[in-house]
């Protein structure tokens, strides 16, 4: 069954604690996105990677990390460098040549504070 | 330069009403224009998107869209509302210039459809 995987659906940090969210696809896809959403601010991109053992900051990156080893994984660590950390993490890929316009979302991961 | 101006976070409809939900962009090349909808505690889906073929577009669940360029705008219509149309709207952007696709989101509209 084709898709992504988000890891865990919840998940709380403690002060001064690194936490890694969990995003695995098995579309085939090469590139790969992780989006913050706050309520009534839509969508911001964090990271994105367009090929393996690359990447690049979007428009948030501050106090997050990412790697992208194999084409499947793109975890996302959130430092303790992020101040405000609560949020909804939405994992998307999309595919290359035409049709890469489009997004294919997981499910997300609700991460809380402590 | 990209960006998308969902108006109204919140819309109400009643049963069987028409939806209209409205978004105006702002970009410096031809866009790619998207509305997505997110059910709660979940990811976003494609409803339907705009890459310069036809200036109205029809996507899942008996949504459209209309392009119009004049206007800068992309809004959402379905004639009829169901229950099961309750849910968070977005509109999106991204440049239609090939290659990676940076996609800019809108805040979001709030659909509540009241029996």
């Amino acid at each position: 069954d084709g898709g992504i995987t988000q890891s865990p659906k919840y998940l709380f940090r403690k002060e001064g604690q690194n936490v890694t969210l969990s995003c695995e696809q098995n579309l085939n896809h090469d590139a790969m996105y992780w989006y913050r959403q706050d309520p009534g601010q839509g969508l911001r991109l964090i990271y994105y990677s367009q090929i393996v053992n690359d990447f690049q900051k979007g428009d948030i990156a501050e106090g997050y990390s990412v790697s992208r080893e194999k084409k499947e994984s793109f975890p996302l660590t959130v430092t303790s460098a992020q101040k405000n950390p609560t949020a909804f993490y939405l994992c998307a890929t999309s595919p290359p040549g035409r049709g890469s316009e489009k997004l294919f979302f997981g499910s997300g991961t609700q991460l809380s504070v402590l | 330069a990209q960006s998308v101006t969902q108006l109204g976070s919140h819309v109400s409809v009643s049963e069987g009403a028409l939806v209209l939900l409205r978004c105006n962009y702002s970009s410096s090349v031809p866009p790619y224009l998207f509305w997505y909808v997110q059910y709660p505690n979940q990811g976003l889906q494609l409803l339907l998107k705009y890459t310069s073929a036809a200036t109205l577009v029809k996507g899942i669940n008996g949504f459209e869209a209309e392009f119009k360029k004049s206007e800068t705008s992309f809004h959402l219509t379905k004639p009829s509302a169901h229950m099961s149309d309750a849910a968070e709207y977005f509109c999106a952007v991204s440049p239609n210039s090939g290659g990676y696709q940076k996609v800019t989101f809108g805040t979001g509209t709030k659909l509540q459809v009241i029996p």
